[in-house]
């Protein structure tokens, strides 16, 4: 399973960290991503790391304030968001893939970022 | 980017009957799609890749169908627990990875 956390309620301009930790699987193998979805939306593709961490992408709406990363040896997956602005209130969630043409074949269950002051 | 588009926004259907759900690309994407099962304060769940291929542990009712632009999940016998929100991905053109909107489905 993946389950996420970090999320909370934050001032715009200001900063959080999303964690996702995978258990029952060997994380280090698989390509991850983190999916937003904001209320009423449709979910958002938000960035992905290969397993390797070599290879990372990021929507444009977050380019140059997020960041993310991994500690293969932690099973952990990071999102660091600075920067926060309203329009990032958000259920975020973490999913992994086996490579990046293949479905996200599991989600964790989201944390919740609210962005407002 | 791609846009997916999906419909119908909502769907109503009575237990035991058939519920058709459509997905759009606005363009070809080699049959890698696929559909998502999320109900509320749950993780979404993988039910369909590769446009017709049912992920693990799903049942035979879901089928999914389609090629090239137009894609379809069916739910052949709805069950109370296939009441939910299905939402479709493309996984061909990335970045960005796209999805629909998706379709709910409720009790009729």
């Amino acid at each position: 399973q993946l389950v996420e956390s970090g999320g909370a309620l934050v001032q715009p301009g200001g900063s959080l960290r999303l964690s996702c930790v995978g258990s029952g699987f060997t994380l280090s193998t698989y390509d991850m991503n983190w999916v937003r979805q904001a209320p009423g939306k449709e979910m958002e593709w938000v960035s992905y790391i290969s397993s390797s961490g070599a290879g990372i992408y990021y929507a444009d709406s977050v380019k140059g304030r997020f960041t993310i990363s991994r500690d293969n040896a932690k099973s952990s997956l990071y999102l660091q968001m600075n920067s926060l602005r309203a329009e990032d209130t958000a259920i975020y969630y973490c999913a992994k893939a086996y490579l990046a043409d293949r479905p996200f074949d599991l989600w964790g269950q989201g944390t919740l970022v609210t962005v407002s002051s | 980017e791609v846009v997916m588009s999906q419909s119908p926004a909502t769907l109503s259907v009575s237990p035991g009957e058939r519920a058709t759900l459509s997905c759009r690309a606005s363009q070809s994407v080699n049959n890698r799609v696929a559909w998502y099962q999320q109900k509320p304060g749950q993780a979404p769940r993988l039910v369909i890749y590769g446009a017709s291929t049912r992920a693990a542990g799903i049942p035979a009712r879901f089928s999914g169908s389609g090629s090239g632009t137009e894609f379809s999940l069916t739910i052949s016998s709805l069950q109370s627990e296939d009441f939910a929100l299905y939402f479709c991905q493309q996984y061909n053109y990335w970045p960005p990875w796209t999805f629909g909107q998706g379709t709910k489905v409720e009790i009729k």
